[in-house]
């Protein structure tokens, strides 16, 4: 298996509404990452799991909340979220999260908050 | 600090005519850098990368890019554009240390027009 999967692949949710981004690899990374990204732009790094603890936030607002439950999985807890949070959220994982190590990305969860 | 410029926002070719995309990276040691493709709403696929042995990269679908230290650059070439190369193109560098962290360019659309 080598492939990164994201679930759901589109959500709408209302700014009161709780949900979860998921992410999944079966590949053995140790190094699993959260992107942003707006229409026409470069994805935007939000947090970096490594070997299943948190080794970088990219001072993302607290209504963002990332987990990591164990080697294989990612997730990203919403809540509370703003309009402007609207963007497709990317997943990627990388052997071991060093510099010369390729990330592979899933095809992302487009998000739309009304 | 690791930057990353790639010069056009915006390329068009004919189909069959060369495909040339230009990346300037700046970075104070050796650096690692990549090619990432993205297709309308997915996520981010490796072309190739760079990790300081061969100079000339070559990757998938025929896109290759040759590594130069005196100019600082990376650029993308393909000899002959296919229809399915319309994508956007992201040039990226991987900030030294051993977070991993992608620092990407501002991203080059392709169009090929048959």
């Amino acid at each position: 298996d080598t492939e990164v999967t994201q679930t759901p692949k589109h959500l709408v949710m209302g700014m009161t509404n709780k949900k979860s981004l998921k992410c999944e690899q079966h590949m053995g990374h140790r190094a699993m990452y959260w992107y942003k990204q707006k229409a026409k732009k470069p994805p935007e790094l939000m947090f970096v799991y490594s070997y299943e603890k948190l080794s970088i936030n990219e001072s993302v607002p607290s209504r963002f909340s990332p987990e990591c439950p164990n080697s294989s999985l990612l997730n990203l807890h919403l809540h509370a979220l703003q309009p402007e949070d609207s963007a497709l959220y990317l997943c990627a994982s990388s052997p071991r999260g060093q510099g010369a190590n390729e990330q592979f990305f899933g095809p992302g969860t487009r998000l739309t908050v009304l | 600090a690791q930057s990353v410029t790639q010069l056009g926002s915006h390329v068009s070719v004919s189909e069959g005519a060369l495909v040339l995309l230009r990346c300037n990276y700046s970075s104070s040691v050796p650096p690692y850098l990549f090619w990432y493709v993205q297709y309308p709403n997915q996520g981010l696929q490796l072309l190739l990368k760079y990790t300081s042995a061969a100079t000339l990269v070559k990757g998938i679908n025929g896109f290759e890019a040759e590594f130069k230290k005196s100019e600082t650059s990376f650029h993308l070439t393909k000899p002959s554009a296919h229809m399915s190369d319309a994508a956007e193109y992201f040039c990226a560098v991987s900030e030294k240390g051993d977070t991993g962290k992608l620092i990407f360019g501002q991203g080059t659309t392709l169009q090929v027009k048959p």
